[in-house]
């Protein structure tokens, strides 16, 4: 059972669009991470929420963390190339990192 | 500063072979775990460490082992392997009330 559901778990889009990923649980959560990974190397941190309702901004991605703590949200505006990879959340709740089932974005030229 | 490093990048077992991934960090992190990672499933916690000579189990700790005996390194352990064990290893640490963990570049692990 994962923890953490992300969606969509597939996205395709276009130069200059905006999307959004989900991260859901059911689980409260001291804090939530968003990764992101390219492909043959680690995942890198982009960005922690540890407040409920926490909005944080990183250029043209923003991040929100739920008021329950169970959830978040990874908005990117006008996508780019460089924007390709997999992003990946996690929640802690303690020593323990569960992530999610990972977002492969492709933005295409 | 090299960060997290994991060897080797590459590995092809039969079924039934034991081998050790090694993880070591130059950041004199306490913390350490290794995950594996499978297509759709992100990112699963086989073992963790909090400090040397201390362990524990993560989500699916199941056919591997770990040892701590310093700081900087982080061995896991496959004693059997199995084909259900092919995937991509990576270990990361951090530091104890820090969020941010450190990646290694991964082993990816074939059993045939």
């Amino acid at each position: 059972t994962q923890l953490l559901e992300q969606s969509p778990q597939f996205l395709s889009i276009q130069e200059g669009e905006n999307l959004t990923v989900y991260c859901n649980s059911s689980s409260v959560f001291s804090s939530l991470q968003w990764y992101r990974q390219e492909p043959g190397e680690g995942p890198v941190l982009l960005v922690t929420v540890v407040t409920g309702g926490e909005v944080k901004k990183l250029k043209r991605l923003t991040f929100q963390f739920g008021d329950a703590r169970k959830d978040s949200s990874l908005h990117i505006t006008a996508a780019q190339p460089g924007d390709t990879g997999l992003y990946l959340c996690a929640g802690g709740p303690g020593n323990q990192f569960y992530f999610g089932t990972g977002t492969s974005l492709t933005v295409i030229p | 500063n090299a960060g997290v490093t994991q060897t080797p990048k590459f590995q092809v077992l039969k079924t039934g072979q034991s081998m050790t991934l090694q993880c070591a960090q130059d950041m004199n992190h306490e913390y350490m775990s290794w995950y594996r990672q499978d297509p759709g499933m992100g990112l699963r916690l086989i073992h963790y460490s909090v400090g040397a000579g201390i362990t524990d189990q993560g989500e699916v700790p199941n056919g591997y082992n770990v040892s701590r005996s310093t700081t900087e390194d982080f061995p896991l352990r496959l004693l059997s392997a199995a084909p259900s064990q092919t995937s991509v290893y990576f270990c990361a640490s951090r530091s104890p009330g820090r969020y941010t963990q450190y990646f290694g570049p991964g082993t990816r692990l074939t059993v045939l």
